[in-house]
């Protein structure tokens, strides 16, 4: 059974702590990536990453960064955290090469960050 | 850019009763079209995917086609149960291989 597994489901912060969420996938997928869910929007695209070490930026990286030191870890990071981040996180991952046009993308069951 | 259109939820139907959920798109190329069901407290699940024009993908009686044509990917089951109360988000996948979301559409199903 495939699995992305993000590390928390429920996080409480305080306002200017530094923030990490991981996730970890099990299907040796090159592409990972971090959205963002919020009620009306939709999902956001934070970063993505398309190979170890490698990262780009989505629609509103504005107060985020990734690290991504192994294939199958990739960390969201909020350098110091603020109230209009509380949301809820969500990480995917996607296999890439050939077969990258047509294959799904597998979503962990995410982490709702409140940030107080 | 590239972007995707839901109609506006809640859509509130009764048990049995007919779904349709309209989505359309606007994408460079020729992306393949994914549904993504989102049930209460929990991440995404794919529910169905087409990957070129005419394709029909199916899954738990749910259908949709891929109409190039008029860059739509409705969404529709015969009959709605229950269980099926969900959020459900239509996702073609743009150029560089990444899912471009919409607000999703709410699903809400009474007995």
């Amino acid at each position: 059974d495939v699995k992305v597994t993000q590390s928390s489901r429920y996080l409480v912060k305080r306002t200017g702590e530094k923030v990490f969420l991981e996730c970890v996938q099990d299907m040796d997928h090159e592409n990972m990536f971090w959205y963002r869910q919020d009620p009306g929007l939709g999902l956001r695209l934070i970063y993505f990453s398309y190979d170890v070490k490698m990262k780009e930026k989505g629609d509103i990286p504005e107060g985020y960064s990734v690290s991504r030191e192994k294939k199958e870890r990739f960390s969201l990071i909020l350098e110091s955290a603020s109230t209009n981040q509380t949301s809820m996180y969500l990480c995917a991952s996607k296999a890439g090469g050939s077969g990258a046009r047509t294959t799904e993308a597998f979503f962990g069951q995410g982490t709702r960050l409140t940030v107080v | 850019g590239d972007s995707v259109t839901q109609m506006e939820g809640p859509v509130t139907l009764s048990e049995e009763a007919f779904l349709t959920i309209n989505c359309t798109y606007t994408a460079t190329g020729y992306p393949s079209l994914f549904w993504y069901v989102q049930y209460p407290g929990e991440g995404l699940q794919l529910l169905l995917k087409a990957t070129k024009a005419d394709d029909k993908g199916s899954n738990k009686g749910f259908e949709a086609t891929y109409r190039k044509e008029t860059t739509s990917f409705h969404l529709e089951k015969g009959s709605v149960q229950v269980s099926d109360s969900a959020v459900y988000f239509c996702a073609p996948m743009d150029s560089s291989y990444k899912l471009i979301f919409g607000s999703g559409t709410r699903l809400l199903v009474r007995p």
